[in-house]
């Protein structure tokens, strides 16, 4: 079993749902990650947090704002989402964040479907 | 544009086989070069990984070659089975960390 939580599993929300995916650590990681995952697709990064700070925003469209409770806790908040947006989306921890040795722990994903 | 060039995209090996996946990068500050394994349905977990200064590491069936001059390196599965089919997604970091993914290669190992 994977040392990063994820959950949901599965969602499926409508365009104008607000729903919220979450993910934990109790690794005493500092750096985590947002990741999405298109179907045979390698990963591709949304956001990093470091030190519960965010730090790395890829650009991505405001209908998703992540937050960072604390250092063992990362939300996705989900609003106003469109269909192309469905996907596997994937959390990780590592040690730190700009440390190129320090691999990535990823959770096993929330499979999102946008209706 | 990718950072990381991977090949093949899939693969199909017998069990008992070697699967060989290679991959290819231009940024030469690039010093970390993990491999991934993903099974359906679940995350990538970490396989292996090398950094530029050795030129091979095992561990176990999985080894990774890397040639430094040549910007290239890959995975050598030996004595490939049915539990190892999977997606294997290539990557490197740059000392600021951040992780650059090879497309990934499907194996699927037959009995």
């Amino acid at each position: 079993d994977t040392e990063v939580t994820q959950t949901p599993k599965h969602l499926v929300m409508g365009m104008t749902n607000k729903k919220s995916l979450k993910c934990e650590q109790h690794m005493g990681h500092r750096a985590m990650y947002w990741y999405k995952q298109k179907a045979k697709k390698p990963p591709e990064l949304m956001f990093v947090y470091s030190y519960e700070k965010l730090s790395i925003n890829e650009s991505v469209p405001s209908r998703f704002s992540p937050e960072c409770p604390n250092s063992s806790l990362l939300n996705l908040h989900l609003h106003a989402l469109q269909p192309e947006d469905s996907a596997l989306y994937l959390c990780a921890s590592s040690q730190e964040e700009s440390s190129g040795d320090s691999p990535l722990h990823f959770g096993n994903g929330t499979r999102l479907t946008v209706t | 544009q990718q950072q990381v060039k991977q090949s093949p995209q899939s693969l199909i090996v017998q069990k008992g086989g070697i699967s060989i996946i290679n991959c290819a990068y231009e940024n030469t500050a690039f010093d970390y070069f993990p491999w991934y394994q993903q099974f359906p349905g679940k995350g990538p977990a970490l396989l292996i990984a090398i950094r530029p200064d050795v030129s091979e590491k095992k561990e176990g069936r999985f080894t990774i070659s890397f040639n430094k001059s040549a910007k290239q390196f890959s995975l050598h599965i030996m004595d490939s089975q049915p539990g190892d089919s999977a997606t294997y997604f290539c990557a490197a970091t740059d000392s600021w960390g951040k992780l650059q993914f090879g497309a990934g290669t499907q194996v699927v190992v037959t009995p």
